[in-house]
């Protein structure tokens, strides 16, 4: 079976601090793909970023980077210089071999103060 | 171009009243997955179309549930004689591709409470 961990459920900083958001992850396949997805108070996920199991080089996109390490099976996001509008709930989520679902943690609500 | 669109946005229903919600996935994709979320926590999988066949639907929690795509674009989930439990977000999902790796587009949900 599958389980996705953010243990994590609120996190409040104010803006231009630096905040990592951690995801912790179970699987028993060979093969699978982490995802970052982010949920503004809209409701609508937002796909953020893919990693497949094979790749752990770490990967940056603007102000957005992400720590892939297998040896901890950790999957972790930091935003540098947050800012308010980066406000929302986000979510790690893991799919594999054993199905194309997608498999969510908890969630972790992020509140950036101005 | 368009994305994942779903309605109603929101519905209210009595308990046990039936409950239809539609998903239009965007135009091309072959995978359509629905999602229940419940409040503050993450979304759970309840069932998986490629094209038109029902691929997997072990997330569905009873069978009071069904889903169903018939012509492979177009999906729509079915609630019978609705509980209090099956209050919810409801989300749609669809993949251009087939297959774990490719990124899931979802769409605003539909948000049901069940009275």
């Amino acid at each position: 079976a599958q389980k996705v961990t953010q243990a994590q459920t609120e996190i409040s900083v104010v803006e231009k601090e630096d905040v990592t958001l951690d995801c912790v992850y179970e699987t028993r396949d060979t093969t699978y793909y982490l995802f970052w997805y982010k949920q503004p108070p809209s409701g609508e996920l937002v796909f953020l970023i893919r990693r497949n199991s094979f790749d752990e080089q770490n990967e940056i996109s603007g102000r957005y980077s992400w720590n892939f390490q297998k040896s901890t099976s950790s999957f972790n996001f930091t935003i540098t210089a947050s800012q308010v509008v980066d406000s929302a709930v986000y979510f790690c989520a893991l799919s594999g071999d054993a199905g194309n679902m997608l498999t969510f943690g908890g969630g972790t609500r992020l509140m950036v103060k101005p | 171009g368009a994305g994942v669109s779903q309605s109603p946005r929101y519905k209210v229903a009595k308990r046990g009243q039936d409950v239809a919600l539609r998903c239009d996935p965007i135009s091309g994709h072959v995978s359509l997955f629905w999602y229940q979320q419940a409040l503050g926590q993450g979304p759970e999988f309840l069932t998986y179309f490629q094209n038109e066949a029902q691929l997997d639907k072990s997330g569905l929690p009873s069978d009071r549930f069904f889903a169903e795509r018939p012509e492979g674009s177009v999906s729509t989930l079915k609630i019978q004689r609705t509980q209090q439990e099956d209050s919810a977000v409801y989300l749609c999902a669809s993949s251009f591709f087939q297959g774990p790796s490719y990124e899931q587009y979802f769409g605003p949900g539909t948000r049901l409470t069940v009275t």
